[in-house]
């Protein structure tokens, strides 16, 4: 069984900049959330993907958006990039809609550093 | 705001000693939800609970979720240097099902 990969594990970007942040799901899964985890936070909910569409967002603005392709992998981009946007950011993928009998696995993460 | 206070934020305490932490919330869930999270990895899940009153063990660790379903504590018996970390509880949401994330309690065993 094949865990989620997340890729590139840094990246260092400047202020106004575009980054695409990749991730692989567990094998099997075909639901993938993404969450924003700033230093000293808990992990923010960013959105979900199921089946290749967005199935749900939180607060985050329209330069934060996503795709999830047949194979169940995603991708989170973001333009216009600020310094706030420095964080950790955390790919999970689950077997369904996420319900209490599927938990999330998480990524480790891709550390994005904008200057 | 944030839907889910986890506290204490910090807790640093002696190898043997034993803790509990705790997750509030006004908000009720269909289930909650704890994760541990070592540096430079993501969260672990350790443990769900879903039912009012629910109490569930997993070796020295105790997890409780509250009869309202919307609180819940973790209590740590005789903690070890290998339990040092950043524990999380998640909310699973009743209207939608999305999970939301606590800040943490980052904790620390000294040996």
């Amino acid at each position: 069984e094949t865990g989620v990969t997340q890729s590139p594990t840094h990246l260092i970007k400047t202020r106004g900049q575009q980054v695409t942040l990749r991730c692989s799901s567990q094998s099997g899964h075909n639901t993938v959330s993404w969450y924003q985890q700033a230093l000293g936070q808990g992990p923010q909910f960013i959105f979900q993907y199921y089946r290749e569409e967005e199935n749900g967002r939180g607060n985050f603005p329209p330069r934060f958006s996503g795709l999830q392709f047949p194979n169940y992998s995603s991708e989170l981009n973001v333009n216009a990039l600020e310094l706030d946007d420095s964080a950790l950011y955390l790919c999970a993928s689950s077997l369904m809609r996420q319900t209490y009998n599927s938990p999330l696995h998480f990524g480790n993460g891709t550390r994005l550093t904008v200057t | 705001t944030q839907l889910l206070e986890q506290s204490p934020q910090f807790l640093s305490i002696q190898e043997g000693e034993n803790l509990t932490v705790y997750c509030n919330s006004s908000s009720v869930f269909s289930s909650l939800q704890w994760y541990r999270q070592e540096p430079g990895e993501g969260p672990v899940l350790l443990v769900t609970v879903v039912t009012g009153g629910e109490v569930k063990k997993l070796k020295r660790l105790t997890f409780q979720f509250g009869d309202a379903r919307k609180d819940s504590s973790l209590h740590i018996t005789a903690a070890q240097p290998g339990d040092t970390g950043l524990y999380l509880c998640a909310g699973v949401m009743n209207r939608d099902d999305k999970i939301i994330f606590g800040k943490g309690t980052r904790l620390h065993i000294l040996p």
